[in-house]
């Protein structure tokens, strides 16, 4: 089955840090540019962030940049974001999500709700 | 950066209804334009890309138009299982963007 499935969300402090991972199967993961978009509770869809199949260029939105971490591991088939200094306005649910090279996303993963909260 | 605006932000519709949203790029966007389904507590589903292509699986009741700024998604019958939240996305410059989303409610 084509899918992903994201982990490694919580309950957090500000200014704490947290590392999501994204498990890709059925496809062939090393193909795919990856993304994060995130979505806060009652809100809109965001995009957050990318990164190209052999991990070799990534981007981020303004308001993780320098926080944020993009990463993957085409050998294991994830896809990671490592979120630093994380702040209350990052609670969100974090979605993985597949683009085929242009820029729209055609598989999502569940999501993994993040909560950053002292 | 793009930025997306759609209207309305909600509306309420009954089954068998034509229904129409509308999305407007801050500027022009070509056809790079995607549209997706939310449903509460899931995750979002491509429905349409390239402002007019029905993706895969997804019901051809279903269409979208426009290019340059202005883009509509049009559902012909409305669908008990079609009420949900819709966005539109802008993928043809960096940062992708998004609209604020618009709600389909049951009348």
């Amino acid at each position: 089955e084509v899918q992903l499935v994201e982990s490694g969300g919580g309950l957090v402090q500000p200014g704490g840090s947290l590392r999501l991972s994204c498990a890709a199967s059925g496809f062939t993961f090393s193909s795919y540019w990856m993304h994060w978009v995130r979505q806060a509770p009652g809100k809109g869809l965001v995009w957050v962030s990318r990164i190209n199949s052999d991990g070799s260029s990534t981007s981020y939105a303004d308001s993780v940049k320098g926080r944020f971490t993009i990463s993957r591991d085409n050998a294991k088939n994830t896809l990671y974001l490592q979120m630093n200094s994380l702040r209350a306005e990052d609670t969100a649910v974090y979605y993985c999500a597949r683009s085929g090279g242009y820029g729209y996303f055609d598989l999502w993963g569940r999501g993994t709700l993040v909560t950053v909260s002292s | 950066a793009i930025r997306m605006t759609q209207s309305p932000s909600s509306f309420s519709a009954s089954t068998g209804d034509r229904v129409t949203i509308t999305c407007r790029a801050s500027q022009g966007i070509s056809s790079y334009l995607a549209w997706y389904q939310q449903k509460p507590g899931k995750a979002p589903k491509l429905l349409i890309y390239a402002a007019s292509t029905l993706q895969s699986g997804v019901p051809s009741r279903f269409s979208g138009s426009g290019s340059g700024t202005d883009f509509t998604l049009t559902i012909s019958c409305l669908q008990s299982e079609d009420f949900a939240t819709y966005y539109c996305q802008q993928y043809y410059s960096y940062p992708p963007a998004f609209g604020g989303g618009t709600k389909v409610e049951i009348k």
